[in-house]
């Protein structure tokens, strides 16, 4: 079974500040993942995924997000955070049963 | 934009009632995913159509069935709502290559209020 957890349901960051957005993972086989961004009553955009090879992805917007095995971990990361970074961000992981697994998204706030 | 379009964006139905959500798959995708978000909570998985046959199912009671036509557009139907049932549904486009599948694209939502 996979799970996805990702740590504070709301993070606050001032416009400029670094982004931290963590998310550990469960899977009992390797596991492909992603960071997904929600704007409010709009779906879900690809920021990143992790599949195999490098374990640093670069995304979409200034983010990346480092996939670490030892820790079971996927945080994103953005060094200047913009206004427009304001979301919900989901992480979610997908193994061989095709179907992502959603981890319960953090909701970024920007402060100016 | 996506290329994976749901209709309808919005609709108020009454508890008991029953519902149809449509997607059109992003051209050349032959996989739908439709998933379910609660308000405040993550998309939980409700099932997978590939080549028309349902591949994969979530913790979803029966009378949440679904289709997949020639074209690989989709349908969620909801039989017997009930107030629980409130929430934005999102469909998700990917094409199956083998055991894996590609990338997947997600539509704007169905958004979904039993009364």
């Amino acid at each position: 079974a996979q799970s996805v957890t990702q740590l504070g349901s709301h993070v606050s960051v001032s416009e400029g500040a670094l982004v931290l957005l963590r998310c550990n993972y469960s899977s009992s086989v390797p596991p492909y993942l992603f960071w997904y961004v929600q704007y409010p009553n709009q779906g879900l955009q690809l920021l990143l995924k992790y599949t195999t090879g490098a374990t640093l992805v670069k995304g979409i917007n200034g983010f990346e997000a480092e996939f670490k095995k030892s820790e079971t971990s996927f945080h994103l990361t953005k060094p200047s955070a913009h206004m427009s970074d304001a979301a919900e961000y989901f992480c979610a992981v997908r193994g061989y049963g095709q179907n992502f697994v959603f981890g319960p998204g953090t909701r970024l706030s920007v402060l100016p | 934009e996506t290329g994976v379009t749901q209709s309808p964006t919005h609709l108020i139905k009454t508890r008991g009632q029953q519902v149809t959500l449509r997607c059109s798959s992003q051209s050349g995708h032959n996989t739908v995913s439709w998933y379910q978000q609660a308000l405040g909570q993550g998309p939980q998985f409700i099932f997978q159509y590939y080549r028309e046959e349902e591949n994969g199912r979530g913790n979803f009671p029966p009378r949440f069935s679904g289709l997949q036509f020639p074209n690989y557009s989709s349908e969620l139907n909801v039989n017997a709502l009930e107030l629980d049932d409130s929430a934005l549904y999102l469909c998700a486009s990917s094409s199956r290559q083998g055991a894996m599948n590609t990338e997947a694209f997600f539509g704007q939502g169905t958004r979904l209020t039993v009364v």
